[in-house]
């Protein structure tokens, strides 16, 4: 059975405090690991697709890695916009469906 | 570019009381159409999964049911709401291959 877990459950950074979200998944074959922000209240938005172990995406101050096993979303130089929950998830390979972590919930303090 | 609407944004009901969300989906064509649960705390659940109008699979079974009507519009409905529907609703839609999935701003459906 895919799965996917996600530490830690919660996380509070001060801003300027740079850290890393991680994303450990067990899948029959790899098709896509994604990456997923959801701020209170709406509907999760699409950060990155990561394809196979080494794979590295960017976006402002996160990027996200990828390993044979696990994933990692590292925040740089975080601001309080950034505070909202992170989602992972994966696509296996003989499959449409995504697998969906339970998330991060990430408060970053002025 | 494409767009996902979900409606009402909150719903409150009553136990034993029908139910029926809507979801469309814009500027894309045969599009695949999920329906996910989210509860506090906890990761989505998928409902249901839809590739094509009427063709419908469901993930987990529950009190609900979905429906696809036209190409672009996804249906979930329940014919009497128990206490345990109580949760955050989410669609969403993907190209063919599923990758990735968009995500609407989702219903939240409380039932009293």
């Amino acid at each position: 059975e895919d799965q996917v877990t996600q530490s830690p459950e919660a996380l509070r950074l001060q801003e300027g405090e740079s850290s890393s979200l991680n994303c450990s998944y067990t899948v029959s074959g790899l098709r896509g690991l994604f990456w997923y922000r959801q701020d209170p209240g709406k509907g999760p938005e699409f950060l990155f697709t990561l394809y196979s172990a080494g794979e590295e995406k960017e976006k402002e101050r996160l990027k996200a890695t990828l390993t044979k096993k696990e994933s990692f979303l590292h925040i740089t130089a975080p601001k309080p916009e950034d505070s909202a929950t992170y989602l992972c998830a994966v696509q296996a390979a003989d499959g449409q469906n995504f697998v969906f972590g339970p998330g991060t919930r990430l408060s970053v303090l002025p | 570019s494409q767009t996902i609407h979900q409606w009402p944004a909150t719903l409150v009901q009553p136990v034993g009381s029908p139910l029926s969300l809507e979801c469309t989906v814009e500027g894309t064509s045969n599009p695949n159409l999920y329906w996910y649960r989210q509860a506090a705390g906890r990761g989505l659940q998928l409902l249901f999964y839809s590739v094509g109008i009427g063709q419908i699979s469901s993930e987990v079974p529950q009190n609900l049911s979905a429906s696809r009507p036209q190409d672009r519009q996804f249906i979930l409905s329940s014919k009497k709401l128990l206490l345990s529907d109580s949760g955050f609703y989410l669609c969403a839609w993907s190209v063919l291959g599923g990758q990735p999935q968009h995500f609407g701003d989702g219903t939240r459906l409380s039932i009293l």
